[in-house]
């Protein structure tokens, strides 16, 4: 079954200072990767998404992932953490076929004045 | 464009009572989603359905929840009776289409959190 990896559940990252979420799967197909972000009290808006193509994925709000098959990864940055970025960070994934997402535990970011 | 709306935003109910959580999708949207969001865990998929059929209920516990989504607009998601583990945010999700192997993008609602006491 396919999962997804998270690791460090809360981040803290100084303001101005490049923000870096690690995400990585486990998958024997070919996956669909997604980065979502949760603000408290409301739903989940999607980042950004690879499915196929360039691996290099911008977003919305300055942040970008890169799918990186070799290692399994699709890590999301941003060079600059404003202090709109602290939210709660989920990566996720889905596979051709069915549109069903299974998510990782989440990042917390802080992000520090 | 009116997102995904649910309701009640917040519930608190006794162990072993009963509840229920209304979700209204983006209007169009066939497909419709339930995710539970347990403390400290991403959202786990309950069930999912195409237009007003289930295409996937493997992880909906179903000797104590049911849903349904007459008419393939507004869903319910009912538990009963409720235990203590079941204290979580209950997201509904909603996409365009969902079918044969496409990725629609999922819009989310605000979730309703359950206290079960």
């Amino acid at each position: 079954a396919q999962s997804v990896t998270q690791l460090g559940s809360h981040v803290s990252v100084s303001e101005g200072a490049l923000v870096l979420l690690r995400c990585n799967y486990s998958s024997s197909v070919p996956p669909y990767l997604f980065w979502y972000v949760q603000y408290p009290n409301q739903g989940l808006q999607l980042l950004l998404k690879y499915t196929t193509g360039a691996t290099l994925v911008k977003g919305i709000n300055g942040f970008e992932a890169e799918f990186k098959k070799s290692e399994t990864s699709f890590h999301l940055t941003k060079p600059s953490a404003h202090m709109s970025d602290a939210a709660e960070y989920f990566c996720a994934v889905s596979f051709y076929g069915n549109n069903r997402l299974a998510f990782g535990k989440g990042n917390q970011v802080v992000v520090i004045p | 464009e009116a997102g995904v709306a649910q309701s009640p935003r917040y519930k608190i109910i006794e162990k072993r009572q009963s509840v229920a959580f209304w979700c209204n999708p983006i209007s169009g949207h066939a497909t419709l989603y339930w995710y539970q969001q347990i403390l400290g865990q991403g959202p786990k998929l309950l069930i999912q359905f195409q237009n007003n059929g289930v295409v996937d209920d493997s992880q909906l516990p179903k000797d104590r929840f049911s849903a349904e989504r007459l008419k393939g607009v507004d869903s319910t998601l009912k538990i009963q009776p409720a235990k203590l583990e079941d204290s979580a945010v209950y997201l509904c999700a909603s996409s365009l289409t969902g079918a044969g192997g496409q990725t629609d993008t999922q819009y989310f609602g605000p979730g309703t959190r359950l206290t079960v006491l």
